[in-house]
């Protein structure tokens, strides 16, 4: 079992939908990191919590530490919007490296 | 352009040879890290310096992979001997990390890597 969990893999919506996609982990944390990736590689980090949430625009992260999960909504979501996301933790207190769940591919239909 | 930049940003190569990617972090960034990603899964930690020191090395990377930061700019990752298992997109971020609770990672476009 992996250490980061995201659901869905894959998931598929009408333009204007709200967006949910879920990350949940095993290992105790410092914080948690929601990035997005487009095609071609390029992965631009959105968010990075330790607790409680986040709003960027029509994005909006949360994090249940007790409960080891994490939701990243995205509200009147948009074609443009479609990337996979990725949910990544930091491990432990001391630990530099990032713990990197699958990805969750979206793709927003006009 | 003022990011990190990676090059080449593709490589293709026949197994058993050597090649060597490069990372410019963008510049006063202290920490840089090298990832490696594979179709569909996310990406995996392979090292990361912070300055000039290699501080941390995953058990995924073997002997044959090594990586430098000379003068705590610049980044080399070299593979020996590659194998077709290490066909994979090699990705570099760097960051200014103050503390470790708020460090946001900058990442290049990546160097696609193909082995024959």
């Amino acid at each position: 079992k992996n250490e980061v969990e995201q659901s869905p893999q894959n998931l598929t919506a009408q333009e204007g939908e709200f967006i949910t996609i879920n990350c949940s982990y095993s290992v105790g944390i410092s914080a948690l990191h929601w990035l997005q990736q487009h095609p071609g590689g390029g992965i631009v980090s959105l968010f990075m919590l330790s607790s409680g949430k986040k709003k960027h625009g029509r994005l909006i992260a949360t994090i249940n530490i007790q409960e080891k999960h994490s939701s990243l909504h995205i509200t009147a979501s948009h074609p443009r919007d479609s990337a996979v996301y990725i949910c990544a933790v930091r491990p432990g207190q001391g630990a530099q490296k990032l713990v990197f769940g699958q990805g969750t591919r979206l793709t927003i239909n006009p | 352009d003022t990011g990190v930049s990676q090059n080449p940003r593709h490589k293709i190569t026949k197994r058993g040879q050597n090649v060597t990617f490069r990372c410019d972090p963008i510049s006063e960034h202290n920490r840089l890290y090298w990832y490696r990603q594979t179709l569909g899964q996310g990406p995996e930690f392979l090292t990361y310096f912070q300055n000039e020191a290699q501080l941390e090395k995953s058990r995924l990377l073997s002997d044959r992979f090594s990586a430098e930061r000379p003068k705590g700019s610049f980044s080399t990752l070299e593979i020996q001997r590659t194998e077709q298992g290490d066909s994979a997109m090699y990705l570099c971020a760097s960051s200014l990390a103050l503390l470790a609770t708020n460090e946001k990672l900058f990442f290049g476009s990546g160097t696609q890597l193909s082995v024959l």
